[in-house]
């Protein structure tokens, strides 16, 4: 079964520094991976995914993750925070069906809170 | 609706209560995932169904639990017998199944007093 550890409970930055949230996965095979963020008061919403391919993915607001396989290991990356950024981030590791298929279980990490100081 | 709608927002309840908690996928969305939030405790997942399949229940904490998806569609978690652990934020997601994606819903924030 697969699992996620995000070792960063809390971590606050200050705005305009970069920012990297660190998660590792526990998977027999090559996982699905995923990013997500909760804002305050609001739903969960997907900041990119790593399915296969380049390893280094980009996605929304200018947020970047890179698989590691021998570390496994999906980092989330910025290089200047804002302050709107100050949310939840949760990372998440899906299985692969045996015929290659679409994720089934969605397990998630239990998040890292960021702040983001003026 | 375009999104995952999920209700009631809110729910306080007495201990030893049933509750039902409804969850509307998105339309065509084959997947639908339950998932549980407490505070510091992360994402919970609960159950998964997908398409006609047997529903993945590995996740439900006890049998005081259930869940079932009518008609490839809306889904209903029933916690029998509420405990005050149960208090959280019951979060309802679903995904096309091949591109992975979770919509999540707003969630149902369950109180029991």
């Amino acid at each position: 079964a697969q699992s996620v550890t995000q070792p960063d409970i809390h971590i606050t930055v200050s705005e305009g520094a970069s920012l990297e949230l660190r998660c590792n996965y526990s998977y027999g095979a090559t996982p699905y991976l995923f990013w997500y963020v909760q804002s305050p008061g609001q739903g969960l919403q997907l900041l990119l995914k790593y399915f296969s391919g380049d390893t280094l993915v980009q996605g929304i607001k200018g947020f970047e993750a890179e698989f590691k396989r021998s570390q496994s290991s999906f980092n989330l990356r910025k290089p200047s925070v804002h302050w709107s950024d100050a949310a939840e981030y949760f990372c998440a590791v899906g299985a692969r069906l045996n015929y290659g298929g679409a994720t089934n279980k969605l397990i998630f990490g239990t998040g890292t809170l960021l702040a983001v100081q003026p | 609706g375009a999104g995952v709608s999920q209700s009631p927002s809110n729910k306080v309840t007495e201990k030893g209560k049933d509750v039902e908690l409804r969850c509307d996928p998105i339309s065509g969305h084959t997947a639908l995932y339950w998932y549980r939030q407490s505070l510091g405790q992360g994402l919970e997942f609960l159950i998964y169904f997908q398409g006609n399949s047997a529903p993945d229940k590995s996740g439900l904490p006890s049998d005081r639990f259930s869940a079932e998806r009518t008609g490839g569609s809306v889904s209903t978690l029933t916690i029998q017998r509420t405990q005050q652990e149960d208090s959280a934020v019951y979060l309802c997601a679903s995904s096309l199944g091949i591109a992975g994606e979770l919509f999540f819903g707003e969630g149902s924030r369950l109180t029991v007093l």
